[in-house]
């Protein structure tokens, strides 16, 4: 079965500085991969998406991440953080299921965002 | 613009109250889903649908009925509310399997 785990469900940086929010997935093949962000009282709203080719993926706010098939990985970067940022943020993963696919996404767990000014 | 509408986005309910949930969607897509959301859990699926007619059993279906009578829109029913269905509920849209998650902004309910 598919899963997806966030390790840190709180993360504070101050604004400026660098950010990683780590992601791992269980899968059995190459799945589709999302970041989601969520502002307070807001939906997700969709960050990037990897389905396949290049494995650094670009998305919108200055966000990138990168698919590291031999660790399981999607991590989301940013070079440097703004306040407008803090928000939850939410790793998914998709199936590729041929003619049976569903489109349906399994989520993490969430990793929090705190920028300090 | 409106994309995912869902109404409505607060309710109070008594345990053993039945309530159902709208989601509209206005971008002509096939496939719709009803997640919920709750505090170190991140989003679980509850049903979806891949077109108008069907419906299918997510992660944590229990309690919960759905209907796809219209392509626009699906319903979300709790015949029977439990303080444990106490939760924020999103609804999301999407064109294709591969396609983006449009979600609609969330329904705050609580089970008293």
């Amino acid at each position: 079965a598919q899963s997806v785990t966030q390790p840190d469900i709180h993360i504070t940086v101050s604004e400026g500085a660098s950010l990683e929010l780590r992601c791992n997935y269980s899968y059995g093949a190459t799945p589709y991969l999302f970041w989601y962000v969520q502002s307070p009282g807001q939906g997700l709203q969709l960050l990037l998406k990897y389905f396949s080719g290049d494995t650094l993926v670009q998305g919108i706010k200055g966000f990138e991440a990168e698919f590291k098939r031999s660790q399981s990985s999607f991590n989301l970067r940013k070079p440097s953080v703004h306040w407008s940022d803090a928000a939850e943020y939410f790793c998914a993963v998709g199936a590729r299921l041929g003619s049976s696919n569903t489109g349906k996404l399994i989520f993490g767990q969430g990793t929090t965002l705190q920028v300090k000014p | 613009n409106a994309g995912v509408t869902q109404t409505p986005k607060f309710r109070v309910l008594k345990t053993g109250q039945s309530m159902t949930l709208l989601c509209a969607q206005d971008m002509n897509h096939e496939y719709m889903y009803w997640y919920r959301q709750d505090p170190g859990m991140g989003l679980r699926l509850i049903h979806y649908s891949v077109g108008e007619g069907t419906t299918a059993k997510g992660e944590v279906p229990d309690g919960y009925n759905v209907s796809r009578l219209k392509k626009q829109n699906f319903l979300l029913g709790l015949e029977s509310a439990a303080p444990s269905q106490t939760s924020v509920y999103f609804c999301a849209s999407s064109y294709s399997v591969t396609g983006e998650l449009f979600f609609g902004e969330g329904s705050r309910l609580t089970v008293l």
